[in-house]
């Protein structure tokens, strides 16, 4: 039972161009939701967090949009560079605790120069 | 550099066999997580240490179990391999109980043959 489910494996956007990264959940009580970066042979790297309260939130290059009634999350990354090239987690908890993230299988993002 | 150090890097061993992954949380973290990617999914959460006690259990196997040490260090212990436990193992670390930015090692590669 996929809870949270990234259905795009790969991605391949232009540099400078918006990269939109998408993820779905089933679980209508996940409260919270990250997304992770992750280079090769490195660890998973927090990026940007959104608590349900919410339905946006935005750091520098990168805005996640949260639509509960879709049970959706996207994020954007404005301008892609060649350097956000990873592949990126979502992931979701019922409670504000990394004991309970649920994360989908990933998306490899290439960003083209 | 996230501060969480994994040793080894990468491990081959035989099926039956028992071995030990370490995790050195970042300084001053006391919360320890331990996840397990198999391929083409998502990190599927073990268990959590929270200053020396088990504090949250997730998919772990009876035949793994963990350990937190007074110095915060982390053991997980893997026995009676099976092919199917071939995975990358990541350890992350965070200050408090609930630490939703959780920042994890370089992984453990897991490789049962």
């Amino acid at each position: 039972d996929q809870q949270v489910k990234q259905n795009s494996p790969s991605l391949s956007v232009q540099e400078g161009r918006i990269s939109i990264l998408n993820c779905d959940y089933t679980n209508s009580m996940f409260d919270y939701f990250l997304w992770y970066k992750k280079y090769p042979a490195e660890g998973p790297t927090f990026l940007i967090s959104i608590s349900s309260i919410k339905d946006k939130n935005e750091d520098g290059r990168f805005t996640v949009f949260l639509n509960k009634s879709a049970k959706h999350l996207s994020l954007h990354i404005v301008p892609s560079q060649p350097g956000d090239s990873a592949v990126y987690f979502c992931a979701a908890s019922e409670i504000q605790g990394a004991q309970k993230l649920v994360f989908g299988q990933g998306t490899r993002l290439t960003i083209n120069p | 550099d996230s501060g969480v150090t994994q040793t080894p890097k990468h491990l081959i061993t035989a099926t039956g066999q028992r071995v030990t992954l370490r995790c050195s949380p970042r300084s001053g973290d006391l919360s320890v997580y331990w996840y397990q990617q198999s391929l083409d999914q998502g990190l599927q959460f073990l268990i959590q240490y929270y200053n020396g006690e088990e504090r949250a259990k997730g998919n772990i196997l009876e035949r793994f179990s963990a350990q937190q040490f007074p110095d915060l260090h982390s053991e997980l212990n893997l026995s009676s391999l099976e092919l199917g436990d071939s995975a990358l193992y990541f350890c992350a670390s965070s200050v408090r109980d609930e630490g939703i930015e959780a920042f994890f090692g370089q992984g453990t590669r897991l490789t049962v043959v």
